[in-house]
């Protein structure tokens, strides 16, 4: 399973765009790169996932450059509530396949 | 988008005792569970995969005979900390994917807090 490495944490202000980069040197060809969020004291949610170039959905973009050794989770325009840890994961999409979390970003975003 | 709900969120015990959390799938089947567990200020362990109507897998050092794991349906995984200790005071996660399902996206539950006294 590839391991990733992402910073530990991260500080912004509210309406500043985010961008959190995680490494991920030994990704597999049938691996996809998925970014989760997690509160305190919750289960971590779903944010985007993707395999190549760029995804976009209605609350981030991902980017992820042609050799796929690392990604970018990009947020636009933070708020307070945006503040968590956001875990970058790599893995195979096959409902047995078990996903391994590294580390995470603490993202503290002030006002 | 599917829910994935545990039971209870939270739990407090005596030294000796056993607990029982549930993990459902609400409007999907899932083959495969997979059970996390976090201490504070940590990321999430994996602890074992539930295989619905056969044994779990359990990841190195976690002890199959103090977590028991049940996967009876393709909604209903139970995890049971046997004789619990203050040291198994932790969040524990379930998660699963849909069976079938095209994105591959893991639904995570909202996490049980056991706290040995």
């Amino acid at each position: 399973l590839a391991k990733t490495t992402q910073p530990i944490s991260m500080d912004s202000y509210e309406g500043q765009e985010v961008n959190i980069t995680c490494s991920h040197n030994n990704i597999a060809t049938n691996d996809y790169i998925t970014w989760y969020q997690q509160f305190p004291s919750q289960g971590p949610r779903f944010i985007i996932q993707g395999y190549k170039t760029k995804v976009t959905n209605e609350v981030a973009s991902l980017f992820i450059p042609a050799d796929r050794k690392s990604s970018t989770l990009s947020l636009p325009r933070v708020s307070l509530s945006d503040t968590a840890v956001y875990y970058c994961l790599v893995g195979e999409r096959g409902a047995t396949n078990k996903l391994i979390f590294g580390t995470g970003t603490l993202l503290a975003v002030q006002p | 988008g599917a829910v994935v709900s545990q039971h209870p969120s939270r739990v407090i015990c005596k030294s000796g005792t056993s607990v029982k959390i549930e993990c459902r799938s609400l409007d999907f089947q899932a083959t495969t569970m997979f059970w996390y567990r976090q201490f504070p200020k940590q990321s999430l362990m994996l602890m074992a995969t539930s295989n619905e109507g056969s044994k779990a897998t359990y990841e190195q050092g976690v002890e199959k005979d103090k977590f028991l794991i049940n996967h009876a349906s393709l909604t209903l995984s139970t995890l049971t900390v046997t004789s619990a200790h203050p040291e198994d005071s932790s969040f524990y996660i379930c998660s699963a994917r849909e069976r079938g399902g095209p994105a591959g996206e893991l639904f995570f539950g909202e996490g049980s807090r056991l706290t040995v006294l």
